[in-house]
């Protein structure tokens, strides 16, 4: 069945430094999500994508973050100048086609701890 | 009203016993629903999507109820392997799920 990836699954980091998460969606599908969840919260939304560019965006998603597909494959979501509050579990998903009617399915994750 | 509400338990379920809980949604508008199933530290993984009025996968049962904007599962012969926490997920805006905190289900031997 074919997967979500994201690398790397575990990511240490300095304050203040930027990190870039990496995402190859599944192939075929066309609209790609970053989701974020703090240890022992829900789940949340930061940002959709499609056709190379952002089609929604939640108020978690500001100036200090970006999202890219630089090449056919990858979907990548940076962050600029890392804070404490940033260390969560990164989520990215796909789906073939937008709607509410269209599942998602997430990559296994990446842990981003901020020290 | 957040977006969607569950109660999260946990539900401490004995081994092959029947399990259901609920979740509210806010958004009239939605048309179809998810379930998703998480274990701890893991990714959300589809278990059952709910178009229409319910739908039914095995041991797994998904209901809906647009008058009163809930959505139930039911897990019958509750297995050790289902200790995991369940997310009732709902489409909102343009293409975001809004997910709850999850229901949290322990099977115990």
């Amino acid at each position: 069945e074919p997967e979500v990836t994201q690398t790397p699954s575990h990511q240490v980091t300095q304050m203040g430094q930027e990190v870039i998460l990496r995402c190859v969606p599944i192939s075929n599908h066309l609209y790609f999500y970053w989701y974020r969840q703090i240890l022992g919260q829900k789940v949340e939304f930061l940002v959709s994508f499609y056709n190379n560019e952002i089609s929604e965006k939640s108020e978690i998603f500001d100036d200090q973050f970006s999202v890219e597909r630089p090449d056919g494959s990858n979907f990548t979501l940076k962050i600029r100048s890392t804070k404490l509050e940033d260390s969560a579990m990164y989520f990215c998903a796909s789906s073939e086609d937008r709607g509410g009617g269209q599942p998602q399915h997430f990559g296994d994750g990446t842990r981003l701890s901020i020290l | 009203r957040k977006e969607v509400e569950q109660d999260p338990g946990p539900f401490n379920v004995p081994e092959g016993a029947t399990v259901a809980f609920n979740c509210t949604y806010s958004n009239s508008a939605s048309q179809s629903f998810f379930w998703y199933r998480q274990d701890c530290r893991k990714e959300p993984k589809l278990l059952m999507s709910v178009y229409s009025s319910g739908n039914e996968d095995g041991r797994f049962t998904a209901q809906l109820n647009r008058a009163s904007q809930y959505i139930s599962l039911l897990i019958r012969d509750s297995k050790l392997s289902d200790s995991a926490t369940y997310l009732c997920v709902a489409p909102y805006g343009n293409n975001r799920l809004a997910f709850g905190k999850g229901n949290q289900v322990v099977v115990i031997p």
